[in-house]
Formats: C-alpha cells, structure tokens, sequence
C-alpha cells in the first residue's frame, strides 16, 4: 500500500526566504507525482506535475523535482511572498486498475510574513 | 470556463439524518471522483466514475454510502444515517479521464464541510 510523507508538518518563514518542502514515497511504482496548493475553506489547485520519467517542472517561482528510485521529491518556493501562505500536498499517482488514482500526504502548512 | 462546482458548501445535521451532495465536473471531463478529507490530513478517495461507472469504490463505506452518476455528468453523494464520524469535508474533482496515468490532471471543487452533530 501507498504511504506518503510530507515533512515539516509546518513551516513558518519571513518573506523573501527561498524554502523546500518534503514529500516521500513508500512504492516507486508511480505514474506521476503532483503538488498541490489548498487555501483555507477551499479546494486544491494544481501547482506541478511530473511524469514518472521526469526529473523536474519548473513553474514562475515553483520548482519540483522527483527521485523516483529514492522515493522522494521535493517542492522549492522561490522568493516566498505572503500570498504563497497555504497548505502544500504532494500527490502520487499510483498504477491502479490502469487508471490514475492520486494518494495524498498529509501536508505542509507554509506561513510567509510580511 | 467554470470549475467544478459543489453544493452545498455547508451541511449541518445531527446524527442518523440523511445528507447529499452534489456535484457538477467540468464541461467535458469523463472522469469523476469524490474525495473525504478529515481535518488535518490529506484527501482520501471514496469513489471514481468513468463516464457513467463506478470503476473504483473500495473506499466507499457501502452500509451507509451512495453515489450515482446519472447521464455521465452530475454526480451525488448521499450518507445516509450520517454518523458523528462523518464529519469531514467531502471533494469533487473531475478530469479528462481515459487515459492510463500520463497527464491526466484532476481540478478540484471547493469541497462540502459537513458536521454532524
């Protein structure tokens, strides 16, 4: 069974500070693994996906990248700004009846202060 | 384009009540998931349609879980009793759907809090 880790559970940072937040993977049998943003009372925007053949994505300050044969990736926040204050999930797409199903960590709360 | 949309947003109820909710994917999307999500923790899935089928519902509590997708578009969600436990907030995400992995990114609703009482 898929197990997936998100470390830190939160992260507290003045803005301008360039961050990395965790995510590992139990099976390395994945299609793709996704980041995603979720906002407070709201649903979760897609930030990054990467194909299981990539290495990385870049998007504007976002930078993910993934060691499938380790288990892991990490997301890099260039910059931070207090807009990008929210709860970070990675997301693994896991080889399931041969259609994508995501699990999901648990998490990093990200505070940036002015 | 709209985004997935839900309703209700939020859902009061004492216990044993019956509850729905319901959800309407974006234009086009074949694929179809509700999600739970407790607080603190990330979603987990409860059931995925392809068009009109149930292809994975065995996250679904079947004692007192529904879902239906009539027509391949709208879908509802229904507990019914509810129980304490339940409480949660319940995700609506749609994709293009078809495709085995590759670039299927899943959008996601703004998801129905609901609290038992």
């Amino acid at each position: 069974k898929q197990e997936v880790t998100q470390i830190p559970a939160a992260l507290s940072v003045p803005e301008g500070e360039n961050l990395v937040l965790n995510c590992s993977f139990t099976d390395s049998a994945i299609y793709n693994l996704q980041w995603f943003r979720q906002d407070p009372g709201k649903g979760l925007t897609s930030l990054l996906l990467i194909q299981s053949s990539q290495r990385e994505q870049t998007s504007g300050r976002l930078n993910a990248s993934l060691d499938k044969s380790s288990g892991r990736s990490t997301l890099y926040i260039a910059a931070s700004q207090p807009g990008d204050s929210a709860t970070y999930l990675c997301a693994v797409g896991g080889m399931n009846t041969g259609f994508q199903k995501l699990v999901f960590g648990t998490g990093t709360r990200l505070l940036v202060s002015p | 384009e709209a985004g997935v949309v839900q309703s209700p947003r939020y859902k009061i109820i004492e216990k044993k009540q019956p509850v729905a909710f319901w959800c309407n994917p974006i234009s086009g999307h074949n694929t179809l998931y509700w999600y739970l999500q407790n607080l603190g923790q990330g979603p987990e899935l409860l059931i995925r349609y392809e068009n009109e089928e149930a292809v994975d519902d065995s996250q679904l509590p079947k004692d007192r879980f529904s879902a239906e997708r009539l027509k391949g578009v709208d879908s509802t969600l229904k507990i019914q009793p509810a129980e304490l436990g339940d409480s949660a907030v319940y995700l609506c995400a749609s994709s293009l759907g078809g495709l085995a992995g590759g670039t299927d990114t899943q959008y996601f609703g703004p998801g129905t809090r609901l609290t038992v009482l």
